[in-house]
């Protein structure tokens, strides 16, 4: 059974970097053709992909979002983490983690209950 | 970026009728498409992936269709619990979504 659980802080100040962590289980990270994404969700808007890794550490970064966004992985832990800096109100949103499906490069088959993150002062 | 457009924002329907969605990519993304259900406080599920092939355990009733840069979701009957939002991702390069369209109860 797949599962994916995000944690982080619910509340972040203005400019200050958000540190979000995606616990998983039921597969594996380190086999072959896995990877997992963070897509966030801003209330009553639509969603938007934030970043992807993959079983061999290949990153892939939004474009828009690309300077501010880092993802990385800890195997051994079933764990990824993505951090966000120089957070602002309009980041508020819930973010979730997600499988991707196998061999489609970004089909999600399984997400997170999502965390919603919300900044301000 | 590959822009998304899903059309209509709204759609309303009666139960037991089709409902028809619709999905430009403001490019070619082949075949590389998806759609997404989503109800209130709830994670998007995967009903469609590769335009038309539906995922594990989604009814029959849903069905996908197009290629290039038009894309269609059809619902056949619709059940009280398929009333929700339904998104359109293009993964062609690399992904984007498109806005959504909110299906109510006619």
């Amino acid at each position: 059974q797949v599962t994916l659980r995000e944690s982080g802080p619910a509340l972040v100040k203005p400019t200050q970097t958000l540190t979000l962590t995606c616990t998983f289980s039921g597969f594996s990270l380190s086999t072959s053709g896995m990877c997992v994404s963070w897509i966030r969700q801003p209330p009553g808007k639509a969603l938007e992909w934030l970043a992807r890794i993959d079983w061999d550490d290949d990153k892939y970064y939004s474009t828009s979002l690309k300077t501010r966004l880092t993802i990385s992985k800890d195997t051994s832990k079933n764990q990824v983490v993505l951090t966000m800096t120089n957070m602002d109100p309009v980041d508020t949103a819930t973010y979730y983690c997600a499988r991707i499906l196998e061999d489609t490069a970004m089909v999600i088959d399984y997400w997170g209950q999502g965390t919603l993150v919300t900044v301000s002062s | 970026e590959i822009v998304m457009t899903q059309s209509p924002a709204t759609l309303s329907v009666s139960p037991g009728e089709r409902a028809t969605l619709s999905c430009r990519a403001s490019q070619s993304v082949s075949s590389n498409l998806a759609w997404y259900q989503q109800k209130p406080g709830q994670a998007p599920r995967l009903l469609i992936y590769g335009a038309s092939t539906r995922a594990t355990g989604i009814p029959a009733r849903f069905s996908g269709s197009g290629s290039g840069t038009e894309f269609t979701l059809t619902i056949s009957s619709l059940q009280s619990e398929d009333f929700a939002v339904y998104y359109c991702q293009q993964y062609n390069n690399p992904c984007t979504f498109g806005q959504g369209t909110r299906l109510e109860i006619k």
